[in-house]
């Protein structure tokens, strides 16, 4: 069975760039989040989407961020404009369900560099 | 607020010595949960193990163990014997139990096994 899956590996884009990162979750997960690490810090939550539906999006920066998830299948994390700030590693998880015990699985992470 | 704190931010170790990860934890909920997770050079974040704040048993897998302290908000990982492919980055995670999967984690500590 595929894991979690993200692309593109790395991006490299230049400041006022807009850049689409895109999470594809194991089958029937209903349950997708995004977490991104900046600079090498903590990983911090984004938002958790429950099918299409945007349960938590408590952790989103700004209105230059905008996630999707049409259908409840792959989900989009658009930046537009980016900004240098935006620089790190974000990551995208699936589960199958909210409860305890229901494992998360990460992908791999989309390295993004503004420049 | 929730808040995970891994002060060690590099450990250098040569291959078979013992290395322990600190983990320091905030919350002031009473039900919440602890992980630890690995990212090795590929990227991508593998689960090792969860624990919730009612069972404060320390647990053994293999060379790999932890150590839940509730008086001191502490989970801290020890790995016996190390091996160089133990050289990863490790993050300490807390959830609560509004959204299990929710992760607020620590900053990692990197950890190099040399041979």
């Amino acid at each position: 069975e595929a894991g979690v899956t993200q692309f593109p590996s790395h991006s490299v884009i230049e400041k006022g760039q807009t850049v689409t990162l895109r999470c594809d979750p194991i089958s029937g997960h209903d349950n997708l989040y995004w977490y991104r690490r900046v600079m090498g810090k903590e990983i911090k939550f984004l938002l958790h989407f429950v099918k299409e539906s945007k349960q938590d999006e408590s952790g989103m920066p700004n209105n230059r961020f905008l996630a999707e998830r049409t259908g409840g299948t792959y989900s989009t994390l658009k930046v537009q404009p980016a900004e240098l700030e935006d620089s790190g590693v974000y990551f995208c998880a699936s589960s199958q369900d909210q409860g305890e015990d229901v494992e998360a699985f990460f992908g791999q992470g989309t390295r993004l560099t503004v420049v | 607020a929730q808040k995970v704190t891994q002060a060690q931010t590099e450990i250098s170790v040569v291959e078979k010595e013992d290395v322990t990860l600190d983990c320091v934890y905030e919350t002031r909920d009473t039900t919440y949960y602890l992980f630890w997770y690995k990212q090795p050079p590929s990227g991508e974040l593998v689960f090792l193990i969860r624990r919730n704040s009612f069972d404060e048993q320390n647990e053994i897998s293999g060379r790999y163990s932890w150590n839940f302290q509730k008086s001191t908000s502490s989970f801290n990982f020890t790995i016996t014997a190390s091996q160089v492919v133990d050289s990863a980055v490790y993050f300490c995670a807390l959830s609560d139990g509004g959204n299990f999967n929710k992760f607020y984690f620590g900053s990692g500590t990197k950890l190099n096994v040399k041979p």
